[in-house]
């Protein structure tokens, strides 16, 4: 069966630091994988999304970036964090004609 | 463009009444139809989802919804809430790289 794991599950960095989360997927090829944030009280925005190894498309522009250096890798990363990207960081999957997987998600506190 | 519309972000309701979350879309084609449920400081959790044939679709937890087309609507349902229901609802239309979510409703279940 198909599993996402996605860490840390929490995570308390300074302004200016730079930032590396992870996501994998296990039991499927070939995912479209994806990265979204949720600030408290909203919903969800979709921050970057990927069909393939190396291949990242953007939603938003901002301080963040990702990377997808293997088929059932996907990262987030940022150089230098910003007080505004405080919030809880959500990974998921999908097959084509299918919804997504979620991960348990990153609560990620900016100080 | 699509998108998901759900009316109310605050819902309260007794143990034991039954419940109907609403959801709106605006899609170009027949739309995938998804509930999602995320309890606090968790990932999102596919309760259900809709992609063609009988409009009304059983799901996890005693959950189910309906599929009107006449009314681009697809209200989830249950007909006996319990206290372990407390969460937030995520009405998705979409697909793989196309995913739109509502902005959530908070379900509060009162004893």
């Amino acid at each position: 069966s198909q599993t996402i794991h996605q860490w840390p599950a929490t995570l308390v960095q300074p302004v200016g630091s730079p930032l590396s989360l992870e996501c994998t997927v296990e039991g499927t090829s070939n995912p479209n994988l994806y990265w979204y944030r949720q600030a408290a009280g909203r919903g969800l925005q979709l921050l970057f999304y990927s069909v393939g190894i190396g291949q990242i498309s953007s939603e938003v522009p901002q301080n963040l970036s990702a990377s997808r250096p293997q088929d059932r890798q996907f990262i987030l990363s940022s150089k230098k964090l910003l007080l505004s990207d405080s919030g809880f960081y959500l990974c998921a999957w999908s097959l084509v004609g299918y919804g997504y997987t979620f991960g348990s998600g990153t609560r990620l506190t900016v100080v | 463009a699509q998108s998901v519309t759900q009316p109310d972000i605050h819902i309260t309701v007794s143990e034991g009444a039954s419940l109907e979350l609403r959801c709106n879309y605006s899609y170009g084609a027949t739309p995938y139809l998804f509930w999602y449920v995320q309890s606090p400081g968790q990932g999102l959790q596919l309760l259900l989802k809709y992609f063609s044939g009988d409009t009304l679709v059983q799901g996890i937890k005693g959950f189910e919804a309906e599929f009107k087309r006449s009314q681009s609507s697809f209200n989830l349902r249950k007909p006996s809430v319990h206290w372990s229901d407390a969460a937030e609802y995520f009405c998705a239309v979409g697909a793989s790289n196309d995913m739109r979510f509502g902005a959530g409703t908070r379900l509060t279940v009162k004893p």
